[in-house]
């Protein structure tokens, strides 16, 4: 099984609708990372969460990492075409009080926005 | 501050072929890695080097993936012979220390195997 899973895997809304992904860890999250993605490209950096109960906001996307710090929603307000494409979260897992110092990725989530 | 470099940004080669990707990463950060993406998925770490050592490369396929970073600073991730599963994004990510102050990603680059 995945050390960190991703849902929804893919997700269709119309523009204007609110939707969220959620990623959940089985083991202790020491920073939490969502990335966006385009077909074929690079990971363009969203937000960074790292203490339990935080929540960052950047325009219409907001992400919330939740207290026991293993779970992690990304909430988009309001969808444009603007926000599709494949949203990741990378998380830095640890064990024993120690993180690995490298990310694992979920699945990720295809998100398409019909206008 | 320059970002991550990788090159090329696309590669279209014939399987049985061998193919090299190179990464500069962000000055000064001593941690660098190399995920691979197969297209749907996300990406599975490769190898992390530590300076010019290697801290990970459980995942790396060693009968045809190899990579280096002598200098500790550039990388080459190379793939010989290629096979057809091989086709996905190679992306490079360097970090200040192992994870310390953020991870930065670098464009990739895409890998068609035929």
């Amino acid at each position: 099984s995945q050390e960190l899973e991703q849902s929804p895997q893919s997700l269709i809304v119309q523009e204007g609708k609110n939707l969220t992904i959620n990623c959940t860890s089985s083991k202790t999250l020491y920073g939490l990372y969502w990335y966006k993605q385009k077909y074929g490209e690079g990971l363009i950096f969203l937000m960074m969460l790292q203490k339990g109960g935080e929540e960052k906001s950047h325009e219409k996307i907001t992400a919330k990492l939740d207290e026991k710090k293993q779970q992690s929603s990304l909430h988009i307000t309001a969808s444009q075409p603007s926000h599709a494409g494949i949203y990741l979260c990378g998380a830095d897992i640890g064990a024993g009080g120690t993180s690995y110092g490298k990310l694992t990725f979920g699945q990720g989530t295809i998100l398409t926005v019909h206008p | 501050e320059a970002g991550v470099a990788q090159s090329p940004r696309y590669k279209i080669i014939e399987k049985r072929q061998s193919v090299a990707f190179w990464c500069n990463p962000i000055s000064g950060h001593a941690t660098l890695y190399w995920y691979q993406q197969i297209l749907g998925q996300g990406p599975k770490l490769l190898i992390q080097f530590q300076n010019n050592g290697v801290v990970d490369d459980s995942q790396l396929p060693k009968d045809r993936f190899s990579a280096e970073r002598l200098k500790g600073v550039d990388s080459t991730l190379k793939i010989q012979p290629a096979k057809l599963e091989d086709s996905a994004v190679y992306l490079c990510a360097s970090s200040l220390d192992q994870g310390g102050g953020g991870y930065t990603f670098g464009s990739g680059t895409r890998l068609t195997v035929v």
